[in-house]
């Protein structure tokens, strides 16, 4: 069954203190694992897209890579704007269905 | 233009209403979708409509009906509604297996 598991479910972090976030998957034939950050009540918003083990994004101050089983999304001095729930999702093999995992709920404080 | 527009941003409503929930997007992408979430939870895929026929239904509750009238616009007819359908509900476009854009959600408050 495809999976997708996140850890940790929530993190508090000072502004300033670097820190990853863990994207485990189980899927059958990987057509991309996607990162999203999502603001209270609104919409999910595009971070990056990986498609093959080695593969590395940079935005700013985040910085997403991937292996043959998780991907981690590394955050290098937070600021408080930052703070929002990040998700991870794939796309399986065979149909289009985005799967997403809970997500994790950062919170960086001033 | 880059972006998934939906319509209304809240709604409130009885459980014996109809309403329904509008998505529109111009970007060309040929598959739409449906999905909802509770509070602190990821979204849950409901439905995916590709090239505007219905490819995918998640074994959801007839009281929701969507419609894909054409290739730019996505509704979701909602009927009979119990009060544990309150969420907000996101819609998405992509171009294939890539990148889901989403709107804004829809609140959705059943009383």
């Amino acid at each position: 069954e495809d999976q997708v598991t996140q850890s940790p479910e929530a993190l508090r972090l000072q502004e300033g203190e670097s820190s990853s976030l863990n994207c485990s998957y189980t899927v059958s034939g990987l057509r991309g694992l996607f990162w999203y950050r999502q603001d209270p009540g609104k919409g999910p918003e595009f971070l990056f897209t990986l498609y093959s083990a080695g593969e590395e994004k940079e935005k700013e101050r985040l910085k997403a890579t991937l292996t043959k089983k998780e991907s981690f999304l590394h955050i290098t001095a937070p600021k408080p704007e930052d703070s929002a729930t990040y998700l991870c999702a794939v796309f399986p093999g065979g149909y289009n269905k985005l799967i997403f995992g809970a997500g994790t709920r950062l919170a960086v404080h001033p | 233009d880059t972006e998934v527009t939906q319509t209304p941003k809240h709604l409130v409503m009885g459980m014996t209403n109809k309403k329904s929930l509008k998505c529109e997007q111009h970007m060309g992408h040929r598959a739409m979708y449906w999905y909802k979430q509770k509070a602190k939870k990821p979204p849950e895929l409901m439905f995916v409509y590709s090239y505007e026929k219905l490819s995918i239904n998640e074994s959801v509750p007839s009281r929701f009906s969507p419609e894909c009238p054409n290739s730019s616009l996505l509704n979701l007819h909602l009927h009979a509604l119990q009060p544990e359908d309150s969420a907000l509900y996101l819609c998405a476009s992509s171009l294939g297996a890539n990148v889901l854009t989403f709107g804004a959600g829809s609140r959705l408050t059943v009383l």
